[in-house]
């Protein structure tokens, strides 16, 4: 079945420590993104990719960095910049540069600092 | 900027009863508009969506339309049921930004009691 695969979907980080969030897709799509959710807040872009080895910032880019070697993976790296990262975080892919299509989404991973 | 603005929650209802979820928008150009639901612990799945103005989507007893002239894309549903128990987000996907990356209202909790 084709999809989008986060992992894990739960994490602990220790404060001062980076984490890395996996997010693999199987849909053929060339656009990928990385969503932070917090409560009554909806969804907030992170970072997004339209194609390998390119990649934007998004609204709330500050404290983390993605890589985009391969067509299938995004990875998001939490950085210990990033002061407040307790949140929960939701990869998302889309064809590129088709304005009507909707976007797919993994089913999250849960961050949680400790 | 772009922006979505939806009806604050938490939004109760008994089953059967009529919902509606208000969702307005600000936008240049003409986006395409998207219902997202999110079923609690996991990511979101699209609900419906409409491309141009008038268009209607509907899907499972919902349905919105694209109402240009009050920048408006109201969810409805004539009869709820226990199962329809979630979060739902209102998107617009931006016109000017090649790539169709989605911003989101900021989430209307739904509970439906038996």
């Amino acid at each position: 079945d084709g999809g989008i695969t986060q992992s894990p979907k739960y994490l602990f980080r220790k404060e001062g420590q980076n984490v890395t969030l996996s997010c693999e897709q199987n849909l053929n799509h060339d656009a990928m993104y990385w969503y932070r959710q917090d409560p009554g807040q909806g969804l907030r872009l992170i970072y997004y990719s339209q194609i390998v080895n390119d990649f934007q910032k998004g609204d709330i880019a500050e404290g983390y960095s993605v890589s985009r070697e391969k067509k299938e993976s995004f990875p998001l790296t939490v950085t210990s910049a990033q002061k407040n990262p307790t949140a929960f975080y939701l990869c998302a892919s889309s064809i590129a540069y088709s304005l009507n299509t909707e976007a797919f989404f993994g089913q999250g991973t849960r961050l949680t600092v400790v | 900027g772009n922006s979505v603005t939806q009806m604050e929650g938490p939004v109760t209802l008994s089953e059967e009863a009529f919902l509606t979820i208000n969702c307005t928008y600000t936008a240049t150009g003409y986006p395409s508009l998207f219902w997202y639901v999110q079923y609690p612990g996991e990511g979101l799945q699209l609900l419906l969506k409409a491309t141009k103005a008038d268009d209607k989507g509907s899907n499972k007893g919902f349905e919105a339309t694209y109402r240009k002239e009050t920048t408006s894309f109201h969810l409805e549903k004539g009869s709820v049921q226990v199962s329809d128990s979630a979060v739902y987000f209102c998107a617009l996907s931006d016109r000017d930004n090649q790539g169709g990356k989605l911003i989101f209202g900021q989430g209307t909790e739904l509970s439906v009691k038996p």
